[in-house]
């Protein structure tokens, strides 16, 4: 199993970010799997962004859920996230997981995305 | 929703035991037996440690423990290692069907 994320690793503020993460080795048509996203911004912990299950049931951090879209491509595997409105607390490591319920048992390596002017 | 809370730092010699705890609320931690836990060393990507509370993914040492009383989980490390130096995150579902992150512990094995 593994997963990928890919994307812009600049942006500035104000813009918006979208974020792919590619994955192989399991289906996200299979019952009880979701794929996520979590960031860490530099020398920070870990936060949880949002996550889509294989029935297109969506999941969102509350304090997020009005800049975030998640989506997926079941054909493509792959799993989408766009993050509006850019601002610079943004700038953190972006990491897809999987979900099995009820823990993420494989990550993917990450990507710094960094917003600035 | 808050995140759960890490004690920032512990440390502990070679052979030592310790016990890191996290912190939630009845809303999470307190609501599922849906804690888990990673380890991650400086720049690589959190490994899975302990999940459901107290299960290990195989492959994961025994020197690896976990419980949950209340909205207390608790992470014990027995027989550190100099590998064992690394951060540790906490995490749980919640009633809200999302997932909270703790906010890390530094384990520093002296």
């Amino acid at each position: 199993i593994t997963l990928k994320e890919s994307g812009p690793t600049l942006a500035r503020p104000k813009e918006s970010l979208t974020l792919t993460c590619t994955f192989s080795g399991f289906s996200l048509s299979t019952s009880g799997v979701g794929v996520g996203w979590i960031r860490q911004p530099p020398g920070k912990a870990l936060e949880w962004l949002a996550l889509i299950y294989w029935n297109e049931d969506k999941r969102y951090n509350p304090s997020l859920k009005r800049r975030l879209t998640i989506t997926k491509d079941t054909s493509k595997n792959q799993v989408v996230l766009t993050m509006t409105n850019l601002d610079p607390v943004d700038t953190a490591t972006y990491f897809c997981a999987r979900t099995i319920p009820m823990t993420w048992d494989h990550w993917g390596q990450g990507s710094l995305f960094t917003v600035s002017s | 929703q808050s995140a759960l809370t890490q004690p920032a730092s512990v440390s502990g010699s070679p052979g030592q035991s310790i016990t890191i705890s996290c912190t939630g609320t009845s809303s999470d931690v307190g609501a599922f037996n849906y804690v888990s836990w990673y380890q991650q060393h400086p720049g690589k990507v959190p490994n899975l440690l302990i999940y459901d509370v107290n299960k290990r993914p195989s492959g994961v040492s025994n020197r690896f423990s976990a419980s949950k009383s209340g909205d207390t989980a608790s992470l014990t490390i027995s027989g550190l290692q100099a590998e064992d130096d690394a951060d540790y995150y906490c995490s749980s579902y919640t009633r809200s069907s999302t997932w909270v992150f703790g906010g890390g512990t530094r384990l520093t094995v002296l």
